[in-house]
Formats: structure tokens, C-alpha cells, sequence
């Protein structure tokens, strides 16, 4: 029962470099999330997507890219490293927009860019 | 735009006592959710409690229950009986009902027991 599954767990890059996390969930959900989390910011949304193929801007994109290609799968890419996007990066997803559906989440991935 | 406002960064708690944490949220909407989630130090995002604004009830989960209050726009979770493991960030979160609507959050609130 993996629910919702990031990879990697931790990463360091360089200012420039470039790099996808992976989010992969098993419970046949249509909606996907990327979240940073950052001190005193709470949690903050990137990108999401309610289905396969499909994606939209939430309210920080910028300097990120993301795919939904397959439905258990959401990546986000970072094509030039920055060190304001060091943060913990968090996926979560559900099965619909209603009540009944809470947001599962990821366990988060912390990229620190130096 | 939805916002989701907790006042309070820190609090504290003596064990077994109870501790409310403070939520405002400002909408124009007059259906929607509320979620409280808590984050300890593994960082998973543990839902807590949850409320749909179209009842009037509040919601109760065990130790935690919620004060919920429509025309306020307030959302307020009270922990009773407090314990250790309670200790860990808690974010109060607003979802609309529309279909295409993600989760807003606050910017959290990070609990301290004392025991």
C-alpha cells in the first residue's frame, strides 16, 4: 500500500543545473499536486493537474515545469537551478475536488541549490 | 482569491491540557471545505479534521474538534488533553467546491508540549 511515493528524498544541485522529481501514486487518483513548503511560508502551490495530459499554473510556477504524461505519475523539472528554490518539495494528490477525497501526501523531497 | 490566515506562528501547550489553534480565512464563496492538517517532524502531512461549510455542526475527531464560524470566517481547532505526540506544525487549509480547485494553506502554526 505505497500511496504516494517521491523520488528522490533528498538532493543537492548547483545554481544552473537541472533536475526532475518524481511523483508516483497507486491509488488510481485523478488529481496531482507539487507544493513547496518553506519556513514561515507554509505550503505553497506550484503546479497541478486533474487528469492525465493535462496541467495548470497554481501560485508560484515560475522557474518550474511539469508533466502528467501518465496517470500515476506527476513529474516536476527545474531546467536551471536557483537558491530560492531551495525548499522542501511536497506531491500529494486525490481522487476529486470534494470533501469525501482529502489530499494523500507525499513524505517530501528536500533540494537545497547552492 | 481565497486566503487562508493562522495569526498565531508558535504556541505552547502543558501536557493534558487543552491548547486552540486560530484560523481566518476570507472568501466570497458560501460553499466550501476546511481541512486541518498536522505536519511533525517526519514531515508527512497528516490530515487531522476536516468541515464542510455547509454544516453547521462541527466537526470531531477523538481529542480534536473544531469551532467553526460561517460568519466569521473563522476555523479554530481546540486539542484536548494534550500529548506529546501532539507536538508538530499545523496548517489550516480552504478548498472550494468548484472542480478544478486546489488546497489554499496557511501558513502554519508550530505546536509545542510541555511535559
Amino acid at each position: 500500500n505505497a500511496g504516494v511515493t517521491q523520488t528522490p528524498k533528498f538532493r543537492v544541485l548547483k545554481t544552473g543545473q537541472s533536475m526532475t522529481l518524481l511523483c508516483a501514486q497507486d491509488m488510481n487518483h485523478e488529481y496531482m499536486y507539487w507544493y513547496r513548503q518553506d519556513p514561515g511560508m507554509g505550503l505553497r502551490l506550484i503546479h497541478y493537474s486533474v487528469g492525465e495530459g493535462t496541467t495548470a499554473k497554481g501560485e508560484v510556477p515560475d522557474g518550474y515545469n511539469v508533466s502528467r504524461l501518465k496517470k500515476q505519475n506527476f513529474l516536476l523539472g527545474l531546467e536551471s537551478a536557483a537558491p530560492s528554490q531551495t525548499s522542501v518539495y511536497f506531491c500529494a494528490s486525490s481522487y476529486s475536488a470534494g470533501e469525501n477525497s482529502p489530499l494523500h501526501f507525499g513524505n517530501g523531497t528536500r533540494l537545497t541549490v547552492t | 482569491a481565497q486566503t487562508v490566515t493562522q495569526s498565531q506562528p508558535e504556541m505552547s501547550v502543558q501536557e493534558a491540557e487543552t491548547v486552540t489553534l486560530s484560523c481566518t480565512y476570507d472568501t466570497s464563496e458560501s460553499d466550501y471545505y476546511l481541512f486541518w492538517y498536522k505536519q511533525p517532524p517526519s514531515r508527512q502531512m497528516i490530515l487531522v479534521i476536516r468541515q464542510e461549510a455547509y454544516k453547521q455542526q462541527n466537526a470531531t475527531e477523538n481529542r480534536f474538534s473544531v469551532n467553526f464560524q460561517k460568519a466569521a470566517k473563522s476555523f479554530s481547532l481546540k486539542i484536548s488533553d494534550s500529548q506529546l505526540g501532539d507536538a508538530a506544525m499545523y496548517f489550516c487549509a480552504y478548498r472550494s467546491l468548484g472542480r478544478n480547485t486546489p488546497l489554499v494553506f496557511g501558513k502554519g502554526t508550530r505546536l509545542s508540549v510541555i511535559a
